[in-house]
Order: C-alpha cells, then structure tokens, then sequence
C-alpha cells in the first residue's frame, strides 16, 4: 500500500503559468481534499470531493480548480499562478465518514 | 475569520516534562476534535481524536482533554520525549469540512 502520493514534490512557476498538482490513493476511500500550508495559519481546505463526479469548495478555492473522475485520482489545477499561491499543497483521503483523513507527503510549489 | 485558535504557536518543554496545547472553537455544530503531528518535510499524521460527547480521551502519553460548554479542548502530552518534537494541530469537522488550528511547534530538550 503506497497510501496518498503526490507528484511532484517541488515545482517553481512563472507567475501566469499553469499547472496540475497530481494526487492518488490507493486504499479505496471516498474522501479526498487538498489543503494549502502556510506558516502561522495551519492547513486550510481548498477543495474536496465525496466520491467520483462529486466536488465542492473549501474555505480558499479561488484559482483552483478541481476534478474527481475515479475513486483514485483527486488532480489539483492552478488556472494562471499568482505569487500569493507560493504554498505546500497537502492532499488527503479518508473513508466515507471522514475522521481520520491520511496526508501524502506534500508538493512545495514556488510561484515567481 | 478564524474558527479554530490554538495556542501557544511554540512550546519548549523538558525531557521528561508534560507539554500542554490549547484550542478554542466557535461553531457549536462540529462533532469530531482530532489532533494531528507533524514532522518537517513530512504530512500530518493523526494522533488522537475526540467527540464532544467525552470530557477525555487517553492513548497512551497522549490525553485529550474536552470542554463543550467552553469550547475548548487540549492536547497533553505526559512524559515528554524528544521524539515529541514537532509541530501539532488542533482541528474541527463538522460533515466533510475539517478546520484546522494554526499549529503548535514543539521541541522537548533532552
């Protein structure tokens, strides 16, 4: 079992630039979210999705946008990068109650 | 708007000592309280969860400690080891929304 993995670990764009933030998981749970890390403001919900063709929004969904087409895959896209989405992105998955939510490792993005 | 404050944002506690986290939450309708660990580099993990039915939960060195009607609840972390060292968060769920606390960095000296 690989858990929640994210690809890729690192990446630095050019203000405007777009780009998709890959997430999967393979223990079969309906849940999945992605969550921005900031220093001094904990993780906050950006987008989330309850099972496939099913999304909603978070608390800081702007410039984001999200897809759920399989139970595996939860791809986050940056529609144009703006300097202020400089960040480490967390995605999660849980099982359909949605306690205990599982991070992958994380993807520190860099916006110029 | 912050729903969820958690204090203090760093705590050093010696080896051996009892470290102490603090959260204050504002909506009555979440019904789930975990609290995750962090190391650097590395995604939160969860270590120990409560809902608002139970004054205290214990696994462990780790006990959680729940007042609904002050809305508040606390990490303790009894017997501290330096392997404790990280950064904690507090965090609320109410359905499938989890709001998390700003985060606690804690080092324990050995």
């Amino acid at each position: 079992n690989a858990g929640v993995t994210q690809t890729p670990k690192f990446q630095v764009l050019k203000t405007g630039q777009s780009m998709t933030l890959q997430c999967a998981q393979d223990m079969n749970h309906e849940y999945m979210s992605w969550y921005r890390q900031d220093p001094g403001m904990g993780l906050r919900l950006i987008h989330y999705s309850v099972g496939a063709g099913i999304t909603d929004q978070g608390e800081v969904p702007n410039g984001y946008n999200v897809s759920r087409s399989t139970t595996e895959d939860f791809p986050l896209r940056l529609l144009s990068a703006a300097p202020s989405q400089t960040s480490v992105y967390f995605c999660a998955s849980s099982t359909a109650t949605g306690d205990e939510q599982f991070f992958g490792p994380g993807t520190r993005l860099t916006v110029l | 708007q912050q729903q969820v404050k958690q204090s203090p944002q760093s705590l050093i506690v010696q080896k051996g000592g009892i470290s102490i986290i603090n959260c204050a939450y504002e909506n009555t309708a979440f019904d789930y309280f975990p609290w995750y660990q962090q190391f650097p580099g590395k995604g939160p993990a969860l270590l120990i969860a409560i809902r608002p039915d139970v004054s205290e939960k214990k696994e462990g060195r780790f006990t959680i400690s729940f007042n609904k009607s002050a809305k508040q609840f606390s990490l303790h972390i009894m017997d501290s080891q330096p392997g404790d060292s990280a950064t904690y968060f507090c965090a609320a769920l109410r359905g499938f929304k989890t709001i998390f606390g700003a985060g606690t960095r804690l080092f324990v000296k050995a």
